[in-house]
């Protein structure tokens, strides 16, 4: 597509219930990227795909989250047993891998999409 | 590890002036991209700016430039001629290339306020 699509856009849902965000990334990006933004923050990173692996999920904060993404292109952040301190806006983002010529090792840009607003109750 | 350091409070400035948003960062990679990324009340995150750790020159697009000052280790976002719809939220990332990879996760500050007054 143009552009990173995140769906739902907004997630209400009660304390303990399960909960799957999806993002579908831009066409032909490898890369994809899951960060959670709490109120006036900065996005904090959870999770980086390289294809259909993690290559680092060092920012998951715990077991209840679990991301996947078995085609290489949509993933699904999924989180159990929710929790009011879940709430948050969730990021994804995309991007088309690096090249070893050209365009300045390192300067992959991340494009992000609107982001789902999840509400734990 | 690193990091990012977004100090400043909310940031005004007049509407056609040019403002200096300020960034610190923190690694021990020899070899570090710096972003900069503007978010406005609507949530988007927007790409404005790139400097890699090797290069030469201060990244300018448009009316943003970097002053890169790498022995300070300050990558400070200036935008020119402020428009109202500059109005929004500015965020710093960093990149370390050697340790984790060209493609590897960005780590943002906690970002600036920008208010612009007519």
């Amino acid at each position: 597509g143009a552009g990173v699509s995140q769906t739902p856009s907004n997630k209400v849902t009660e304390k303990g219930k399960y909960v799957e965000l999806r993002c579908d990334p831009i066409s032909g990006h490898t890369a994809l990227y899951w960060y959670r933004q709490s109120l006036g923050q900065g996005p904090e990173f959870l999770i980086y795909f390289q294809g259909t692996g993690a290559a680092d999920d060092s920012g998951l904060p715990n077991d209840r989250f679990f991301a996947v993404r078995p085609e290489g292109s949509v993933s699904t952040l999924k989180i159990q047993r929710t929790e009011r301190g879940d709430s948050a806006v969730y990021l994804c983002a995309s991007s088309a891998s690096a090249t070893r010529r050209g365009g300045g090792s390192g300067a992959n840009v991340l494009t992000f999409g609107a982001g789902s607003r999840l509400t734990v109750l | 590890a690193q990091k990012i350091t977004q100090t400043q409070p909310g940031m005004f400035v007049q509407e056609k002036e040019a403002v200096t948003l300020d960034c610190t960062y923190d690694t021990s990679d020899p070899s570090y991209g710096l972003f900069w990324y503007k978010q406005p009340s609507s949530g988007e995150m927007i790409f404005l700016i790139y400097q890699g750790s090797y290069d030469q020159q201060n990244a300018t697009e448009g009316r943003y430039s970097l002053n890169f000052q790498k022995a300070r280790k300050s990558a400070n976002l200036v935008i020119s001629a402020s428009q109202l719809g500059d109005s929004a939220m500015y965020f710093c990332a960093m990149r370390e290339i050697i340790r984790t990879g060209a493609n590897s996760k960005l780590t943002f500050g906690k970002g600036i306020t920008l208010s612009v007054r007519p």
